[in-house]
């Protein structure tokens, strides 16, 4: 298996524009994660869907960040508009079922400008 | 909410000589426990993990850790580290019967020649 993929794996943008980051989590899993890595606050879990159903939001720092589940093999998170404080690693992790473990992606490196 | 306290930022120490990393946790309930490790630049990959059990859980790469739990403790434990184990160290902790991991801050061993 491919493992967990993400795209791009850098982004360069300038404030106020939108941001869109990919994730394909690994086939057959049906959890899956998006976080967010600083120096200053580490690693926050964003949200998490459950069968392509967001469970829990509760990490979103504010509405202009969004994220998407379409179907079990893609999902999105969106920013918009973006601002320099933005600016981190974005991973994406998937598993099976609540108990198993979470693989990470590669990450998406975002610097806002 | 549980949390986790990974106690050192840093720790150097010299090739071949054996490391611990601390880590602590809180939490009201029953948890299961993590060591996921990223090397420079990439995701983070699974060292090991607890969720029952012997309390000692051998993990990929030479890796052991212990649960203690009158401690609240996992400590993460290498009996001789090599130039290739330099990377960032990360404790996480899930409650059992949830999805979300709650990292610690990360421990940075650097292994020096």
């Amino acid at each position: 298996d491919a493992g967990v993929i993400q795209s791009p794996r850098h982004e360069v943008t300038e404030m106020g524009q939108e941001v869109t980051l990919r994730c394909k989590p690994i086939s057959g899993h049906n959890s899956l994660f998006w976080y967010r890595q600083t120096m200053m606050r580490g690693l926050e879990l964003l949200i998490y869907f459950n069968n392509n159903v967001p469970i829990d939001d509760s990490g979103m720092p504010e509405d202009r960040f969004s994220a998407k589940m379409p179907n079990a093999s893609f999902s999105t998170l969106k920013i918009q508009p973006s601002e320099p404080r933005d600016s981190a690693v974005y991973f994406c992790a998937s598993s099976l079922g609540w108990k198993e473990t979470q693989y990470f992606g590669p990450g998406t490196r975002l610097l806002v400008l | 909410a549980q949390s986790v306290t990974q106690l050192d930022s840093q720790v150097p120490v010299f090739e071949e000589a054996p490391v611990e990393l601390r880590c602590n946790y809180s939490s009201s309930v029953s948890v299961y426990l993590f060591w996921y490790v990223q090397y420079p630049n990439q995701g983070l990959q699974l060292l090991l993990k607890y969720l029952s059990g012997s309390t000692l859980v051998k993990g990929i790469n030479g890796f052991e850790a212990e649960f203690n739990k009158s401690q609240t403790s996992f400590h993460l434990r290498k009996p001789s580290v090599h130039i290739s184990d330099t990377a960032e160290y990360f404790c996480a902790v899930k409650i059992q019967g949830a999805q979300k991991l709650v990292f610690g801050q990360g421990t940075r061993l650097t292994i020096n020649p």
